[in-house]
């Protein structure tokens, strides 16, 4: 079945304790990316990869890494959490960047105390 | 900045209504327009990728019009049933990555 990863679906954590959000895709897109999701706003890019190796800043980066080592992968990593990154946490993926459909992943909430 | 704006916020509406949103974006530089359908507890999933002006796509009771001369696009759905009730976002689709509206809120009453 096609789909697309995430993990962990729900995550407390403390502030300033380094976590890191799994994603992976079985369908062989070269194009990934994170987004997070808050009340009011529509989906925000964090990060986003158009193939391996390859990675740049969306609209909200500040506080976020992120690594693709191999295509079908693409962690999001906070190295030192803040109150302010509690959100609801996207991955996808698409088999080109604009113009073909985006498949999510489950989404992460996350709650950073 | 682009803006893509969504319309309305929320939708409250009868079993067997039909009913419609919009979706406006910068009519310069289109690339592409998605609709996804987002059930509450669930991912979003998409629905149509338009391209091409005057467009229009139907999957069942649902279906997506397009005008990038003027930069909108329509969602309708006929005969609205209680599993249509989910947020609706478009997104605009750039080479780059995908901008999304802050998405109208369906509830469908039986």
């Amino acid at each position: 079945e096609a789909q697309v990863t995430q993990n962990p679906r729900y995550l407390i954590t403390v502030t300033g304790k380094k976590l890191t959000v799994t994603c992976s895709q079985n369908m062989n897109h070269e194009y990934m990316s994170w987004y997070r999701q808050d009340p009011g706003l529509g989906l925000r890019q964090i990060y986003y990869s158009m193939n391996v190796e390859v990675t740049d800043k969306g609209d909200v980066p500040e506080g976020y890494k992120v690594s693709r080592k191999e295509k079908r992968n693409f962690p999001l990593i906070l190295e030192s959490p803040s109150p302010n990154q509690t959100s609801l946490y996207f991955c996808a993926s698409s088999f080109q960047r604009g113009n073909t459909e985006a498949f999510f992943g489950q989404g992460t909430r996350l709650t950073v105390v | 900045i682009l803006n893509v704006e969504q319309s309305p916020q929320s939708l409250h509406v009868q079993e067997g209504d039909s009913t419609n949103f919009t979706c406006s974006f910068p009519s310069s530089n289109f690339y592409a327009l998605h609709w996804y359908r987002w059930e509450t507890a669930k991912s979003p999933e998409a629905l149509f990728v338009m391209t091409l002006n005057g467009d229009e796509k139907k999957k069942g009771r649902i279906s997506a019009t397009l005008n990038t001369k003027e930069g909108y696009s329509y969602l309708y759905i006929k005969g609205s049933q209680p599993e249509d009730s989910a947020t609706y976002l478009c997104a605009f689709g750039r080479t780059d990555k995908l901008i999304f509206g802050t998405g109208t809120r369906l509830q469908v009453f039986p």
